[in-house]
């Protein structure tokens, strides 16, 4: 299996630029990609392919990366930009990391 | 438009057979590049990736799972099936099925339904 490892919560206040990392326990290529999720309701995808911005998502989101490290920026926060954020790899099967929860201060 | 809806039973004992529906539209899985996936989320925790049916009718499996899991299609009513046999109070979760994109990258789950909660109880 490959792991995706991803820091349990940040909290960083409206306005400011927030990174979310993700680390493959294996390289994954670019089969990266991200979720929003809010509470009581289903995933969102943000980027898919590492960098590419889902139609319909602010462009205030961002992904880069490739190979084991991932990054998905957000900047500049919003007070909705509250939520959990999972990474997912589809290079070797499908895994996802175990989310990161965004609060705002 | 697409839109996924799934459904099942609510509650079931353990040791029986967990049969999921997930109803679509706005797509077609006879379509070239199209597929379904289902996955799963206990209260609380993260996602699991269960498996995938592709529009030529491939099917791919959790290898963690993989001898209890079936997946299927009906082309022609616009749905995908799962099913888990032999459940546990572990296979507690909200399951969702979302479309999958085919991507040279590696593919990802474009649409979402809302998920339905499943608990594993005797």
């Amino acid at each position: 299996d490959t792991v995706l490892t991803q820091s349990p919560a940040l909290a960083v206040s409206p306005g400011e630029r927030v990174t979310i990392s993700c680390r493959a326990s294996e390289s994954v290529s670019t089969g990266m990609h991200w979720y929003q999720q809010k509470p009581g309701q289903q995933p969102k995808l943000l980027i898919y392919g590492a960098s590419n911005l889902e139609s319909g998502v602010p462009a205030r989101f961002s992904g880069s990366g490739s190979g084991t490290d991932f990054t998905l920026t957000i900047d500049p926060v919003e007070a909705d930009d509250t939520a959990t954020y999972f990474c997912q790899q589809s290079w070797n099967d499908y895994t996802f990391g175990a989310g990161t929860k965004l609060e705002l201060k | 438009q697409v839109t996924l809806k799934e459904s099942g039973p609510g509650i079931l004992q353990p040791s029986q057979t967990l049969s999921l529906t997930c109803t679509f539209s706005g797509f077609s899985l006879s379509t070239y590049g199209m597929g379904v996936g289902w996955i799963r989320q206990p209260s609380g925790k993260g996602l699991e990736w269960l498996a995938n049916i592709w529009w030529d009718d491939d099917k791919y499996y959790n290898p963690s799972l993989k001898n209890r899991l079936t997946i299927s299609k009906d082309t022609s009513n616009n749905q995908a099936f799962l099913k888990i046999t032999n459940v546990d109070t572990a296979d507690t979760a909200t399951y969702y099925c979302a479309r999958i994109a085919l991507d040279y990258g590696g593919d990802y789950f474009d649409y979402w339904g809302q998920g339905v909660m499943v608990t594993v109880s005797s």
